[in-house]
C-alpha cells in the first residue's frame, strides 16, 4: 500500500527567505505527483503537477521536483510572502491506469512572518 | 459559476438522520471523487466514478453511499452515520481518457462539506 509522508510537518520562516518542502512516496510506481495547498477550512488548490516522465515543472515562485527512483519530491517556494501561508499537500497517483484517486501525505503546515 | 461547488457547505446531524452532499463540476470532466478528511489524519479517498461508472470503493462503509447521475453531479447519501465520521468531506473532478492515453488529470477540489454528526 502506497504511503505518502511529508517533512516537516509545521515550518515557520520570516518573510523573503526561499525554502523546501519535502515529501516522500514508498512505492515509485506512480502514474504523476501533485502539490497542493489549503487554506484554513477550505478546499484544495493544485500548484503543480509532474507526471512521472518527468523531473521537474515551475509555476512563477514554485518548482517542484521529481525523483521517482528514490520515491521523493520537493516543493521549493522562492522568496516567500505572508500570503503563502497555508498547510501544503503532496499526493501522488498509482500506474494503475484509469481513474485512479490521489494518495496524500499529511501536509506540511507553513507560517510566512511578517 | 465555474470549478467545483459543493453544498451544503456545514451540516450537522445526529446519527439517526438521513442527509446528502452534492457535488457539481462545471469543468467538462469525465472522472469525479470523494475524498474524507478527518483532522491529523491524510485525505482518504473514498470513492471514484468514471464516465458515470464507479471504479473503486475504497473500503468505505455501507452506511455512505454514493450516486453519479451524470459526469457533472456526484453525491454522498449518509445514513445512521457515528461521530467518529465528523470531518470535511471534499469532492474533486479530472479529465482522464485512458484509452487515449491522455492523462492531464490535474484533480481540481471543491470547498468542502464540514461535516458534524452529534
Amino acid at each position: 500500500k502506497q504511503e505518502v509522508t511529508q517533512i516537516p510537518a509545521a515550518l515557520s520562516v520570516p518573510e523573503g527567505e526561499n525554502l523546501v518542502l519535502n515529501c516522500s512516496f514508498t512505492d515509485s510506481a506512480i502514474y504523476n505527483l501533485q502539490w497542493f495547498r489549503q487554506d484554513p477550512g477550505k478546499g484544495l488548490t493544485s500548484l503543480l503537477l509532474i507526471q512521472s516522465s518527468q523531473r521537474e515543472q515551475t509555476s512563477g515562485r514554485l518548482n517542484a521536483s521529481l525523483d521517482k527512483s528514490s520515491g521523493r519530491s520537493t516543493l521549493y517556494i522562492a522568496a516567500s510572502q505572508p500570503g503563502d501561508s497555508a498547510t501544503y499537500l503532496c499526493a501522488v497517483r498509482g500506474s494503475g491506469g484509469g481513474a485512479d484517486g490521489l494518495t496524500f501525505g499529511k501536509g506540511t503546515h507553513l507560517i510566512i512572518q511578517p | 459559476e465555474t470549478g467545483v461547488t459543493q453544498t451544503p457547505r456545514h451540516l450537522v446531524m445526529g446519527m439517526t438522520n438521513k442527509k446528502s452532499l452534492k457535488c457539481e463540476q462545471h469543468l467538462g470532466h469525465n472522472a469525479m471523487y470523494w475524498y474524507k478528511q478527518s483532522a491529523k489524519k491524510p485525505l482518504e479517498l473514498m470513492f471514484v466514478y468514471n464516465f458515470k461508472e464507479q471504479t473503486e470503493n475504497n473500503s468505505v462503509p455501507s452506511r455512505f453511499s454514493p450516486e453519479c447521475p451524470n459526469s457533472s453531479h456526484l453525491f454522498l447519501h449518509l445514513h445512521t452515520l457515528q461521530p467518529e465520521d465528523s470531518a470535511l468531506y471534499l469532492c474533486a473532478s479530472s479529465q482522464d481518457l485512458p484509452h487515449l492515453a491522455v492523462h492531464t488529470d490535474t484533480q481540481y477540489f471543491g470547498p468542502g462539506t464540514r461535516l458534524t454528526v452529534l
